[in-house]
């Protein structure tokens, strides 16, 4: 079946612009969440979507960072003002509804911020 | 404190070789759930083995095996039989509590197979 994807693969924006990055989760799964890893480092947690719970939103590093999850589905992160510091691969990943259930990772996106 | 912490940057090992790569980490909670993840350098992110914290077996899957020694709180990697593919980043991960919260990373190993 369809695993995660991530749209677009690569974004190049300038500093200062706004930018939506997508994620369409694999279908079923109730999970969702969002990742970041800067180059040689490790994963960092974001923001995790449960059903229709209210997000966990305590690994946003600013209020220039927001997400929604539509239809408990398609999912959209946006980073407002962005900076140079904000360049990075932005990793989505879902998984079923157990916690021992691991989480599969979408290709990610690219952003360089300018 | 850094919750998960793999001490080894960079790995090597001859092709047809076992390797272990090394994890520790860092948790009151009772219940909790440890993975290996796999990054080529692709980048996808590949699910490879998971231990939970009740578990009393260690974990197999297929060539890996997870170390678990809870009371040293570190959940070591083996790779059996080494195969060139495996070279890539390999990260522990960490979940807490008996939820679908999110996974804490470690900053990774990479590991290169000789050939």
């Amino acid at each position: 079946g369809a695993g995660v994807s991530q749209s677009p693969s690569n974004k190049v924006t300038e500093k200062g612009k706004d930018v939506e990055l997508r994620c369409d989760p694999i279908s079923g799964h109730t999970a969702l969440y969002w990742y970041r890893q800067s180059l040689g480092q490790g994963l960092e947690f974001l923001i995790y979507f449960q059903g229709n719970s209210a997000p966990d939103k305590s690994g946003l590093p600013s209020d220039r960072f927001s997400a929604e999850r539509t239809g408990g589905s398609v999912s959209t992160l946006t980073i407002q003002r962005t900076q140079q510091e904000d360049s990075a691969v932005y990793l989505c990943a879902s998984s079923l509804d157990r916690p021992s259930y691991e989480q599969y990772f979408g290709p990610g996106t690219r952003l360089t911020v300018t | 404190a850094q919750k998960i912490t793999q001490t080894q940057p960079g790995m090597f090992v001859q092709e047809k070789e076992a390797v272990t790569l090394d994890c520790t980490y860092d948790t009151s909670d009772p219940s909790y759930g440890l993975f290996w993840y796999k990054q080529p350098s692709s980048g996808e992110m590949i699910f490879l083995i998971y231990q939970g914290s009740y578990d009393q077996q260690n974990a197999t899957e297929g060539r890996y095996s997870l170390n678990f020694q809870k009371a040293r709180k570190s959940a070591n990697l083996v790779i059996s039989a080494s195969q060139l593919g495996d070279s890539a980043m390999y990260f522990c991960a960490m979940r807490e509590g008996g939820s679908q919260g999110n996974l804490i990373f470690g900053k990774g190993t990479k590991l290169s197979v000789k050939p």
